[in-house]
């Protein structure tokens, strides 16, 4: 069974561009989670849907920050536009089950220049 | 709201030596307690997790933590030290109430480095 992946693992954007993070979960998993490690900073929740909807969106840092699971499969969250701030590891989860253990993929490390 | 404190971000362990890595977390109700470790280059795997059973879990790897309610710590243990330990780990807390979300409270971390 194929782990939680995550495109790109790595992106190097200037300030003032857009970009776009994908997230493919376990397959049949209903629950998906974004967290966020900024530079020497602990790992940060960012948002979790069920299914296509959004349960709690409560860690998102602000509106620049935008997360989509259309269909309920895959996710994306774009940043724009992006600063500096915004640099750090994106970190998605999925699990079958709210409550349920969470699953990690490997991450996308965003640098912003 | 729930917090973790993990004692120092970076530990160093002799190889065949005892790992301790200390949790300590916040919380107004015992909650479900995790640890992950992340190897180089890759994500985040569960090595245990404590959800209100056996006080002493054992996980992968080794690796064993013990919940103690009265000190609200869920510290990570390793009697002998591998090379391969070598890795970041985080303790990690959740609710306990599935109502309140289940989105996991992450410690600081604490990097591994194991010596010859």
């Amino acid at each position: 069974e194929a782990g939680v992946t995550q495109f790109p693992s790595h992106s190097v954007i200037e300030k003032g561009q857009t970009v776009t993070l994908r997230c493919d979960p376990i397959s049949g998993h209903d629950n998906l989670y974004w967290y966020r490690r900024v530079m020497g900073k602990e790992i940060k929740f960012l948002l979790h849907f069920v299914k296509e909807s959004k349960q709690d969106e409560s860690g998102m840092p602000n509106n620049r920050f935008l997360a989509e699971r259309t269909g309920g499969t895959y996710s994306t969250l774009k940043v724009q536009p992006a600063e500096l701030e915004d640099s750090g590891v994106y970190f998605c989860a999925s699990s079958n089950l709210q409550g349920g253990l969470q699953f990690f993929g490997p991450g996308t490390r965003l640098t912003v220049l | 709201a729930q917090s973790v404190t993990q004692l120092g971000s970076h530990v160093s362990v002799s190889e065949g030596a005892l790992v301790l890595l200390r949790c300590n977390y916040s919380s107004s109700v015992p909650p479900y307690l995790f640890w992950y470790v992340q190897y180089p280059n890759q994500g985040l795997q569960l090595l245990l997790k404590y959800t209100s059973a056996a006080t002493l879990v054992k996980g992968i790897n080794g690796f064993e933590a013990e919940f103690k309610k009265s000190e609200t710590s869920f510290h990570l243990t390793k009697p002998s030290a591998h090379m391969s330990d070598a890795a970041e780990y985080f303790c990690a807390v959740s609710p306990l109430v599935k109502a309140a979300g289940n989105k996991l409270t992450f410690g600081g971390g604490t990097r591994v480095l194991v010596k010859p």
